[in-house]
């Protein structure tokens, strides 16, 4: 079983609604991350979540909010979907502390999101 | 603001060639991480390379190999023995300890035979 898990993988919704993006992982992290890829762009941070009780802003957070609903969930969500919100989402997690190993990220399949 | 830039946007290979993608990054902290990512066709990130910028031996998996020179903050990435499976998109990123990756725009490798 993956340890690092996305539901769903793929949706198609329309302008307006809103939508969840669900993140569990098996791994026993506490720190764990949304991305969002387009085209050309790379990866961007959109939230971070270091533990439970401690929830962060990253480089494109509007239009987005979190729940850390445990350890092991992080949920991403487009409270009024926009078509500029079409894109590649990916969660990630990794271990607390500092340095080696701990940097290492590991990432979900990934959810392909398109907002008509 | 710390940035990733990776200036080839597409590069290609042949089988059993060897290719390098460029990777440069703009920081002013001494102690920090690099990473090669590779993202094929199954959208997966998977991580190829991981360098500790403290280290001065480039890291190295197999065929997978990295030309880490801090001074110039450059961090390349070398394919040898290249395969069909190595076709991929490429992501070079940067974090300190313990923060979210920094992520260039990547590279998408193409691989003929």
């Amino acid at each position: 079983d993956a340890d690092v898990t996305q539901t769903p993988r793929n949706r198609i919704t329309k302008t307006g609604k809103r939508i969840m993006l669900e993140c569990s992982q098996t791994k026993g992290h506490d720190r764990m991350y949304w991305y969002r890829q387009d085209p050309g762009l790379g990866l961007r941070l959109i939230y971070y979540s270091f533990d439970v009780k401690d929830i962060n802003k990253g480089e494109i957070s509007d239009g987005y909010s979190v729940s850390r609903q445990a350890q092991a969930k992080f949920s991403l969500s487009l409270e009024s979907a926009i078509p500029n919100q079409t894109a590649l989402y990916f969660c990630a997690t990794s271990e607390s502390g500092a340095g080696g190993l701990y940097n290492e990220q590991f990432f979900g399949p990934g959810t392909r999101l398109t907002v008509l | 603001a710390q940035t990733v830039t990776q200036s080839q946007p597409e590069m290609s290979v042949q089988e059993a060639e060897t290719v390098t993608l460029s990777c440069t990054y703009d920081t002013s902290e001494s102690d920090y991480y690099l990473f090669w990512y590779k993202q094929p066709p199954s959208r997966q990130m998977i991580l190829v390379i991981r360098q500790e910028a403290y280290k001065q031996q480039n890291a190295t998996e197999n065929r997978f190999s990295v030309n880490f020179q801090k001074a110039a903050k450059s961090f390349s990435l070398k394919i040898s023995d290249s395969q069909l499976g190595d076709a991929a998109m490429y992501f070079c990123a940067y974090n300190q300890a313990g923060t979210a990756l920094i992520f260039g725009k990547g590279t998408t490798l193409s691989v003929s035979s």
